[in-house]
């Protein structure tokens, strides 16, 4: 147990929907990641927060938004859902201290499907 | 621009047998590399890391990763796997100012009786 909590577990919606998912980092990290893992895929970066601002973006468009809250738990929101955005989404919880190779903590993930 | 490269997509291994898995990685600067492992309808769970130091790098539960800076890889080995070893495992690079994390595409151990 990684102590990263997210919800819902599993999601189903339809093309052009919008989703708000929710992860709990684990306490005092003031960092998060958020990553899209497509079936039979690693995860790919989205974003990545650092206490309330993003200073991270991989290859997504902007209809992928997150907000990270001063308890530093956090949403991840996908706009205009397409069929191709079926996946599981994580979320990683790290304790930012100033130099890279810090821990990520994983939770474990929501499974959204797109009809 | 960071990649990486994981060789293999299936691995299947008889229980007791040594295993290995491969990965490559692309970058034009320093890096971190990791290994996680991802169990069935689980988050993924960093194994091993390789910062700066010692190029051999161990896990508690018997993997061992070597970073080769020449031949830029950083295969993931267990001299004798177990049934429980069996789950999906990932190798990760990222630059050493931050930690925005760049994933290969996995490798599946598949242990048998």
């Amino acid at each position: 147990e990684t102590g990263v909590t997210q919800s819902p577990t599993h999601l189903i919606k339809t093309r052009g929907q919008q989703v708000t998912l929710r992860c709990s980092s684990q306490s005092g990290h003031n960092t998060v990641s958020w990553y899209q893992q497509a079936l039979g895929q690693g995860p790919q970066f989205i974003f990545q927060y650092y206490r309330e601002e993003e200073n991270g973006r991989g290859n997504f468009p902007p209809r992928f938004s997150g907000l990270q809250f001063p308890n530093y738990s956090s949403e991840l929101n996908v706009n205009a859902l397409e069929l191709d955005d079926s996946a599981l989404y994580l979320c990683a919880s790290i304790l930012y201290t100033g130099t890279g190779g810090n821990e990520q903590f994983f939770g474990p993930g929501t499974r959204l499907t797109v009809l | 621009a960071q990649s990486v490269t994981q060789l293999d997509s299936q691995v299947p291994v008889f229980e007791e047998a040594p295993v290995e898995l491969r990965c490559n990685y692309s970058s034009s600067v320093s890096v971190y590399l990791f290994w996680y492992v991802q169990y069935p309808n689980q988050g993924l769970q960093l194994l091993l890391k390789y910062l700066s130091g010692s190029t051999l790098v161990e896990s508690i539960n018997g993997f061992e990763a070597e970073f080769n800076k020449s031949q830029t890889s950083f295969h993931l080995r267990k001299p004798s796997v177990h049934i429980s070893d069996t789950a999906e495992y990932f190798c990760a690079v990222s630059n050493t100012g931050g930690f925005k994390t760049i994933f290969g595409a996995g490798t599946r151990l598949f242990v048998k009786a």
